[in-house]
């Protein structure tokens, strides 16, 4: 079966350091995404992980473990325009359809 | 690069109407073209899977008579539904993969009420 787990809610103050960890089942693994969604809008990419290991883009990065099926994104110098949902997403190899998590939804504390 | 367009962003229409959501994609060509919609405070359900120059490949539960869609080109997808009701009031998000990559780029979403 197909099932991605992320945390529904994390708070944090600005300024400091988060993880959002996810983790994922699939039949198939094709890459693993990290969109933005703020409330009202669609989502906007993000990263992309193919390969095990850390991508680094700024104030994000986002790691991946393929043999544990787990990825995280970390956010660093949080900013008050961070609160937002971050949605952890696969593409499944069969289908090519990507399977997306419930979200997590930041908040950032002055 | 990777832009997606939708139009229109907002569309208020009496029930019974049929309105269309137009997707390109403006600095790539997208074989594959993806239909969502979501509810607030809820995932993003996908509605169907646009492909160019085929007809569409819907998920469970969503009727192809009454979401039509239409990929008549590398740049543009179409959804028409057809005779709304209230019940699908909702935002619908297009997404478009560039040939050759894997990741999808989103539209910025058309928000539908339907009185």
């Amino acid at each position: 079966g197909q099932n991605i787990d992320q945390p529904t809610e994390m708070t944090a103050t600005e300024g400091a350091i988060v993880q959002i960890n996810c983790t994922y089942q699939t039949s198939g693994f094709n890459g693993l995404f990290w969109y933005q969604q703020h409330a009202g809008e669609a989502p906007t990419f993000l990263s992309y992980n193919v390969l095990d290991g850390l991508e680094e883009k700024g104030r994000f990065s986002s790691f991946l473990s393929r043999s544990k099926g787990y990825s995280y994104l970390l956010l660093k110098e949080l900013q008050m325009k961070d609160s937002a949902s971050y949605l952890c997403a696969v593409r499944d190899l069969g289908t090519y359809k990507y399977i997306f998590g419930t979200g997590t939804r930041l908040k950032v504390l002055a | 690069g990777a832009v997606v367009s939708q139009h229109p962003s907002w569309v208020i229409c009496k029930s019974g109407t049929s309105v269309k959501i137009e997707c390109r994609s403006l600095d790539f060509q997208a074989t594959t073209m993806f239909w969502y919609r979501q509810f607030p405070k809820q995932s993003l359900m996908l509605m169907a899977t646009s492909n160019e120059g085929s007809k569409a490949t819907y998920e469970q539960g969503v009727e192809k008579d009454k979401f039509l869609i239409n990929h008549a080109s590398l740049t543009l997808s179409t959804l028409t539904v057809t005779s709304a009701h209230p019940e699908d009031s909702s935002f619908y998000i297009c997404s478009a993969i560039p040939d050759s990559q894997e990741t999808q780029y989103f539209g910025p979403g058309t928000r539908l009420l339907v009185l």
